[in-house]
């Protein structure tokens, strides 16, 4: 089956700097990937939608200039987390979609990144 | 923008007991999916619904998607330990976003 991967699982820095996640389909090329980020024991709120070759389409609230995404191929998209600060930390899911192909309603998630930000 | 409410919060059943969430959506609905997300893990995608009325069974679930395609429903037939998570319904729109319900935080005694 589909299997998207996502690198770091996890990461730890310090206030101000800037973090980079990966997201990666391994067996499928996603047109769509979709960047989500979760706090405890909340939902997921979706930040972005990132289309292959295009622009992130950001959701309201959602801070382009600090949440840099870049989807250059069909099989990576990235997060980037600018001058990250604590109230950044958070668990940070990308999900994939696979294009044309049947089934392609149904999204495929990485295992996450958990950012803690001292 | 699209909301997606779901309800119970929590869920504290007995083992065996059955159990069932609900899902409303403020917009009419292209699909509903349902993900599960244990403890300190990520959404594993259960089920998706995209007819009117469509109900659909994995073993000791079964799913319901409204007539309307704007609400659903889970239900858990004598829940199992196995069972304890967190179970969100995710609705999908047009452009293929897929809004997130609050999610119900299942626990089962055993």
């Amino acid at each position: 089956g589909a299997v998207v991967s996502q690198h770091p699982s996890w990461v730890i820095c310090k206030s101000g700097t800037s973090v980079k996640i990966e997201c990666r389909s391994l067996d499928f090329q996603a047109t769509t990937m979709f960047w989500y980020r979760q706090f405890p024991k909340q939902s997921l709120m979706l930040m972005a939608t990132s289309n292959e070759g295009s622009k992130a389409t950001y959701e309201q609230g959602v801070e382009k200039d600090k949440f840099l995404i870049n989807h250059a191929s069909l099989t990576l998209s990235t997060l980037t987390v600018t001058s990250a600060h604590p109230e950044d930390s958070s668990f940070y899911i990308c999900s994939a979609r696979q294009g044309r192909m049947r089934g392609a309603n149904v999204l495929t998630f990485g295992a996450g990144s958990r950012l803690t930000v001292l | 923008g699209q909301q997606v409410m779901q309800i119970p919060q929590y869920q504290h059943v007995q083992e065996g007991e059955d159990f069932t969430t609900y899902c409303n959506s403020s917009t009419t609905l292209s699909n509903i999916q349902w993900y599960k997300q244990r403890p300190g893990g990520h959404p594993v995608f259960l089920i998706q619904l995209v007819k009117s009325g469509e109900v659909k069974k994995q073993k000791r679930l079964t799913f319901q998607f409204g007539e309307a395609k704007k609400n659903s429903s889970l239900h858990i037939t004598a829940t199992q330990t196995t069972d304890v998570g967190t179970y969100f319904c995710a609705g999908m729109d047009s452009s293929y976003k897929l809004i997130f319900g609050s999610g119900t935080r299942l626990l089962v005694r055993p």
